[in-house]
């Protein structure tokens, strides 16, 4: 059973700082890796997903990387600013348990300071 | 497109009663998630639809609940009888399958509590 877990759940920084989040998970089988955005009682926002053929993914101030070999991801968010503050998910599908299926990871919350 | 529509956005309900949760996915989507999130156990995959049909349902917690999805665009998640521990947040989720891009578009979310 894949499991996907995000180290640290809670992380705060200064505004302007440069940042990285965590990704692991257990089946390196995946088909492709999905980082979410989720803001207080809304929904997930999509904001990157690497196939499993791929290395990286950047759209603006995000870049996102895949090992699959290792099992690991991260997020990383260069010159932080408040409207980054939310909770950021990592979720995976998998190669040998149907390529749609999305497994969550538990999330880091984080929030900039001004 | 609008994006994925789910209703209602918030719903409050006795213990015992029936509660339907709606969602209409992004047109031309073939795939559909119903997600459960709560505090205590995050996000879980409840039930997912390929072209109309259920593929898997094991995330289903009980008999009590029950999706349908009659044609492409509109999909129904079902309590019956609802208990308070059901009280979460229910998310429906779509995607176009093509190639390894499946990207997953979530709806807003319908915020249910069981009194």
């Amino acid at each position: 059973k894949q499991e996907v877990t995000q180290i640290p759940a809670a992380l705060s920084v200064p505004e302007g700082e440069n940042l990285v989040l965590n990704c692991s998970f257990t089946d390196s089988a995946i088909y492709n890796l999905q980082w979410f955005r989720q803001d207080p009682g809304k929904g997930l926002t999509s904001l990157l997903l690497i196939q499993s053929s791929q290395r990286e993914q950047t759209s603006g101030r995000l870049n996102a990387s895949l090992d699959k070999s290792s099992g690991r991801s991260t997020l990383y968010i260069a010159a932080s600013q408040p409207g980054d503050s939310a909770t950021y998910l990592c979720a995976v599908s998998g190669a040998n348990f149907g390529n749609e299926k999305l497994t969550f990871g538990t999330g880091t919350r984080l929030t900039i300071i001004p | 497109d609008a994006g994925v529509i789910q209703s209602p956005r918030h719903e409050v309900t006795e213990m015992g009663q029936e509660v339907t949760l709606r969602c209409k996915p992004i047109s031309g989507h073939d795939y559909l998630f119903w997600y459960r999130q709560t505090m205590m156990r995050g996000l879980e995959l409840l039930i997912y639809f390929n072209n109309n049909v259920p593929i898997d349902d094991s995330g289903m917690p009980e008999d009590r609940f029950s999706a349908k999805m009659p044609n492409a665009s509109f999909s129904t998640l079902k309590i019956q009888p609802s208990e308070p521990r059901d009280s979460a947040v229910y998310f429906c989720a779509s995607s176009l399958t093509a190639g390894g891009n499946t990207e997953a578009f979530f709806g807003q979310g319908t915020r249910l509590t069981v009194v």
